[in-house]
């Protein structure tokens, strides 16, 4: 069953502390992307890759951070420097290019206590 | 810059009404329009291209170049197309989409 796989789907964090969050696709897509949800704001891009050893700065990189060692994998940490981290987390991925739209993943809300 | 724009955050109407979801861009090439849709519960997916003019569930969007817009619309809403909508834009920057901040549509039966 092919797709793009998100965990955990509920993440609790401590102020202060760094996490991370994974996701996992096995459609063969070089392109993967992280998007941030807020109510309002629609889809703000955090990070993106199009490529292994690869990504560039989205829009509202400050306090994230990724990494793309395998296709299939583009894990994102939420850092301490994320000013406000409470938000739904979504993951996507493309073949290159992106024009024929993207997979997305089901999401991980974050909640900082 | 570039820049989606959904005027409404909320379009509320009744069953078998024609409903439309605006969209207005900001892009001084050539864009790739999408719509996306988010049912409750389910995740976000693609609804449909502005390159492949083709109709999804009913629903239909033209792009207008001279006034920058990608409209979707539909003749007779029904119940079950209450649901998050998207529309977003794709430059010349690697794929990236530029997401607009969404219009929650809700059908009143």
């Amino acid at each position: 069953d092919g797709g793009i796989t998100q965990s955990p789907k509920y993440l609790f964090r401590k102020e202060g502390q760094n996490v991370t969050l994974s996701c996992e696709q096995n459609l063969n897509h070089d392109a993967m992307y992280w998007y941030r949800q807020d109510p309002g704001q629609g889809l703000r891009l955090i990070y993106y890759s199009q490529i292994v050893n690869d990504f560039q700065k989205g829009d509202i990189a400050e306090g994230y951070s990724v990494s793309r060692e395998k296709k299939e994998s583009f894990p994102l940490t939420v850092t301490s420097a994320q000013k406000n981290p409470t938000a739904f987390y979504l993951c996507a991925s493309s073949i290159t290019g992106g024009d024929y739209g993207y997979t997305f993943g089901s999401g991980t809300r974050l909640t900082v206590v | 810059a570039q820049r989606v724009t959904q005027p409404e955050k909320l379009l509320s109407v009744f069953k078998g009404a024609p409903v439309e979801l605006k969209c207005n861009y900001s892009y001084s090439g050539s864009p790739e329009l999408f719509w996306y849709v988010q049912y409750s519960r389910q995740r976000l997916q693609l609804l449909l291209r502005h390159i492949s003019r083709e109709s999804i569930k009913g629903f239909t969007a033209d792009l207008n170049k001279g006034e920058t817009s990608f409209h979707l619309k539909k003749p007779f809403a029904q119940e079950e197309d209450s649901a998050m909508y998207y529309c977003a834009l794709s430059g010349n920057q690697g794929g990236k989409l530029i997401f607009g901040q969404g219009t929650e549509l809700s059908v009143k039966p």
